[in-house]
């Protein structure tokens, strides 16, 4: 099976960056997914990382890496707009599975 | 707009009863995903079909069952409903239905169940 783990919460300023950490413990790895999600809309897709590195796309990056298992979702300059839930998300062979989502508070 | 609809946006059912949800995935992708969503929880995986052929099963119950059909929409059936089956259910498409191919969610399907 799939294990996945990430903060259940966090809060942040108005202008400030926010790390977001997800583990994972998965045979078959073959990529993770970040998806942001508004309470009560459906998952967004954020970013999409194979192999390991930074991928960088405006004010977010996410960070893989497989041997340890680990990815994290950095957002900058935050924003009042980037308050919502963060989920991690790993294939493996046909399975997609999502964490528990982390939900990011920004306070002005 | 994902392009994945789904219908109906809202429904309120007894408990014991059936339902049906719909899901139309984009124009083009093979592979449709369902999954649950309960009050400020996570989303469960259910079953994924891929080009009519069920491909990954998830926690999905006993009582649920679902199909994608030669046009490629997908039907997710729900029986006996019960309390907790309450929660928002979402569908999502992809291209090919492996690994590397983004997934794109509807809107959801909110089920409340009284």
């Amino acid at each position: 099976g799939q294990n996945i783990d990430q903060p259940t919460e966090m809060t942040a300023t108005e202008g400030a960056i926010v790390q977001i950490n997800c583990t994972y413990q998965t045979s078959g790895f073959n990529g993770l997914f970040w998806y942001q999600q508004h309470a009560g809309e459906a998952p967004t897709f954020l970013s999409y990382n194979v192999l390991d590195g930074l991928e960088e796309k405006g004010r977010f990056s996410s960070f893989l890496s497989r041997s340890k298992g680990y990815s994290y979702l950095l957002l900058k300059e935050l924003q009042m707009k980037d308050s919502a839930s963060y989920l991690c998300a790993v294939t493996a062979g046909n399975k997609l599975t999502f964490g528990g989502g982390t939900r990011v508070l920004v306070k002005p | 707009d994902s392009g994945v609809t789904q219908t109906p946006k809202h429904l309120i059912t007894a408990t014991g009863q059936r339902v049906t949800l719909r899901c139309s995935p984009r124009s083009g992708d093979l592979s449709v995903y369902w999954y649950q969503q309960s009050l400020d929880q996570g989303l469960q995986f259910l079953i994924q079909y891929y080009n009519g052929e069920e491909r990954a099963k998830g926690n999905i119950l006993e009582r649920f069952s679902a199909q994608q059909f030669p046009d490629l929409h997908s039907e997710l059936n729900l029986s006996s409903l019960e309390l907790g089956d309450s929660a928002l259910y979402f569908c999502a498409s992809s291209g090919f239905g492996y690994a590397g191919n983004t997934i794109y969610f509807g809107e959801g399907s909110w089920l409340t169940v009284v």
